[in-house]
């Protein structure tokens, strides 16, 4: 069973645009929820992540928005750019705890210039 | 040395061979895991470690091994390849605790059995 869905698999948008990238989970334990951009050829790398204590955290273009009733989080990436174009994997775990972090399926974004 | 190392970067193995895929991390991180990424279906994990001398199997566990002899070395073992394990495999570290749990990759190595 797959503890986190992520849609979609992949996204074009236009640069300036806002592409949004969702996430779904089943485990109420979970309570720590990153996202991770990974470029061709490198390791994922943490992007931005969130605490389901908030609805949203901003970190400068990238928000994420936390829907803890739903069991839904989503990235938002504001006037997105051509260098913003990586996979994204959102994934969540329980903090502190021996819950590994557990991932998404990846969404290719393109951001055509 | 400054965050985590994997080697080798990238192998063609011959079916049947054995294969150890080296992680070292200079960091001090209680946790290790090895995730394998096949397209289509994001980072799996295969095993970790939450502190030096003890392993769990993850979500993929069968035909790898690993070992935890100490904080710093997590390598990861393939006794006898097969094609199926064909993929990119990642190496990552965290420290678990109440405030830290930011995960660190490797840059990978990229594996193909044939």
């Amino acid at each position: 069973q797959q503890q986190v869905k992520q849609s979609p698999q992949s996204l074009i948008v236009q640069k300036g645009g806002i592409p949004i990238i969702n996430c779904a989970y089943e485990n109420t334990a979970f309570d720590y929820f990153p996202w991770y951009q990974q470029f061709p050829g490198k390791g994922p790398a943490l992007l931005i992540a969130i605490r389901p204590d908030v609805s949203e955290k901003k970190e400068g273009r990238f928000t994420i928005s936390f829907n803890k009733s739903a069991k839904q989080f989503s990235l938002h990436i504001m006037d997105s750019q051509p260098g913003d174009s990586a996979t994204y994997f959102c994934a969540a775990s329980v903090q502190g705890g021996s819950e590994k972090l557990v991932f998404g399926k990846g969404t290719k974004l393109t951001v055509n210039p | 040395i400054a965050g985590i190392t994997q080697a080798p970067t990238s192998q063609i193995l011959a079916a049947g061979r054995r294969m150890t895929l080296r992680c070292t991390q200079d960091m001090r991180h209680n946790a290790m895991y090895w995730y394998r990424q096949d397209l289509g279906l994001g980072l799996r994990l295969i095993h970790y470690s939450n502190t030096a001398g003890t392993t769990g199997k993850g979500e993929v566990p069968d035909g790898y091994s690993v070992s935890r002899a100490n904080t710093d070395d997590f390598p990861l073992t393939l006794a006898s390849a097969v094609p199926s394990q064909t993929s990119v495999y990642f190496c990552a570290s965290r420290k678990e605790d109440v405030y830290n749990t930011e995960a660190f990759f490797g840059q990978g190595t990229r594996l193909t059995v044939v």
